[in-house]
């Protein structure tokens, strides 16, 4: 079976800094996708950041940024100059099955961000 | 505008009076998907679709049903609600699996008392 893990489930950081949020994750599947979600206080799920398992390259996106380790079966995101509008819970999740479109989500991370 | 739009987003109701969540999507997709999000479980799959009239259990499938009579339209039907089901509730669509992003309707706040 598919899992992901989260094991931060709260996280801070100062405004402007840079924090990095942890993610492991299981599969069987030989080729799979990394998803990071963010979920603000209107609970919309907002897609940050993907990973394509097989892409070498760490994904990256203005000032989100992975850490994909394939071997390790990490994919850690990192936020760097932190703004306040990051503040939010962010969820790791994986595609599972290959015939269901069924998203594998962590427990989530909150994340609050000081001024 | 891209869009899943779920109905309603906020609905308190009794133990065992029927209900239905709506969840509609305007961009063709095949693929769609009900979720539940509890405090420390993350999002949870209860039931999925792969296309008109293909539907299928998720990870928490008791008490729920489904249906899948039109593309776009995927409603979520608790027929006898109970105080365990008070959840937040997602739909989801995407066209294929794993080399497109999911797109999700705003969320259904459900209580059951």
């Amino acid at each position: 079976a598919q899992t992901v893990t989260q094991s931060q489930p709260e996280m801070s950081v100062q405004e402007a800094e840079t924090v990095t949020l942890s993610c492991t994750y299981d599969t069987s599947e030989s080729d799979y996708y990394l998803f990071w979600y963010k979920q603000p206080p209107s609970r919309q799920m907002i897609l940050v950041i993907r990973q394509e398992a097989y892409k070498q390259q760490n994904a990256t996106e203005n000032r989100f940024s992975v850490n994909f380790q394939k071997a390790a079966k990490s994919f850690s995101l990192k936020i760097s100059d932190s703004q306040l509008g990051d503040a939010a819970m962010y969820f790791c999740a994986t595609f599972g099955s290959s015939n269901t479109g069924k998203l594998i989500f962590g427990q989530g991370t909150t994340l609050q961000v000081k001024p | 505008e891209a869009q899943v739009t779920q109905n309603p987003r906020y609905l308190i109701t009794v133990t065992g009076k029927k209900l239905t969540v709506t969840c509609s999507q305007n961009m063709n997709h095949e693929y769609m998907s009900w979720y539940r999000q509890d405090p420390g479980l993350g999002l949870r799959q209860i039931y999925y679709s792969m296309n008109v009239e293909v539907t299928d259990k998720g990870d928490v499938p008791e008490g729920y049903k489904v249906s899948r009579k039109e593309k776009r339209n995927f409603p979520l039907i608790l027929e006898s609600p109970s105080p365990n089901q008070t959840s937040l509730y997602f739909c989801a669509s995407s066209d294929r699996q794993g080399n497109t992003e999911a797109f999700f309707g705003q969320g259904t706040r459900l209580t059951v008392v």
